[in-house]
């Protein structure tokens, strides 16, 4: 199975901060990535997909970079609502996997 | 708009079965690969299990292989997950998620349905 690591697992931000999340893959993936925002209580949104590909309706400060083995999620300015853990997961081949999470706190 | 409305959680015994049931509408369900997800306490997202459209290929993760059965009922716009021999480590909210229909990505969620296994 290809192995999804993220980091940090922690990040202590600001409001307005400019924020980057990693994920690395075991093996290439090509650009078969999606990013999502975990909210306890509630289910998880799916924000980037393809690697940088906005899905609709998610707020344009959400950006998604990389190919191959490395990705990225940026938010450019975190707002209040962006206060969540975030998950990477990749789709290039069954067993599909997730990346063990990134949680951003308020600093 | 695409609703996935999950059932059958609850507390069992390790060792013991129970069938989760996810509730589709809104959108032709039997187009759909479909896929089941879950969130142990404390840890992250796993995937599960897949189904193709019309059922004929599924997919599970080595975690769940030979204990967990997908199916699906396309006149019932109905996705099951039955469990069976049931361990702690199953204990998560399991979710039912819905695929794009060209990539694995999972674009609908359902709300999740706790399953705790405990003696």
């Amino acid at each position: 199975d290809i192995q999804m690591t993220q980091s940090p697992s922690t990040l202590s931000a600001s409001v307005g901060d400019r924020v980057t999340i990693t994920c690395r893959a075991s093996e290439s993936i090509s650009t078969w990535l999606a990013w999502y925002q975990y909210k306890p209580g509630k289910a998880p949104k799916v924000l980037i997909y393809k690697a940088s590909s906005l899905e609709s309706g998610v707020p344009s400060r959400f950006s998604g970079s990389g190919s191959g083995t490395e990705f990225t999620l940026t938010i450019s300015s975190l707002q209040p609502d962006d206060f969540a853990t975030y998950f990477c997961q990749q789709y290039n081949s069954y067993a599909l996997t997730f990346g063990g999470g990134t949680k951003v706190e308020i600093k | 708009q695409v609703q996935l409305v999950e059932s059958g959680g609850g507390v069992v015994q390790p060792g013991r079965s129970l069938r989760l049931s996810c509730a589709a509408s809104g959108f032709t369900f039997s187009s759909y690969t479909m896929h089941w997800v879950r969130h142990p306490p404390g840890k992250g997202l796993e995937w599960v299990a897949a189904i193709s459209f019309d059922g004929t290929d599924k997919y599970y993760a080595d975690s769940v292989k030979g204990r967990f059965t997908i199916s699906r009922d396309n006149s019932k716009n109905t996705l099951y997950l039955q469990m069976n021999s049931l361990r702690a480590e199953d204990t998560a909210i399991y979710y039912c998620t819905r695929e794009t229909g060209a990539t694995e990505y999972f674009q609908y969620w359902g709300q999740g349905t706790l399953v705790t296994v405990s003696s």
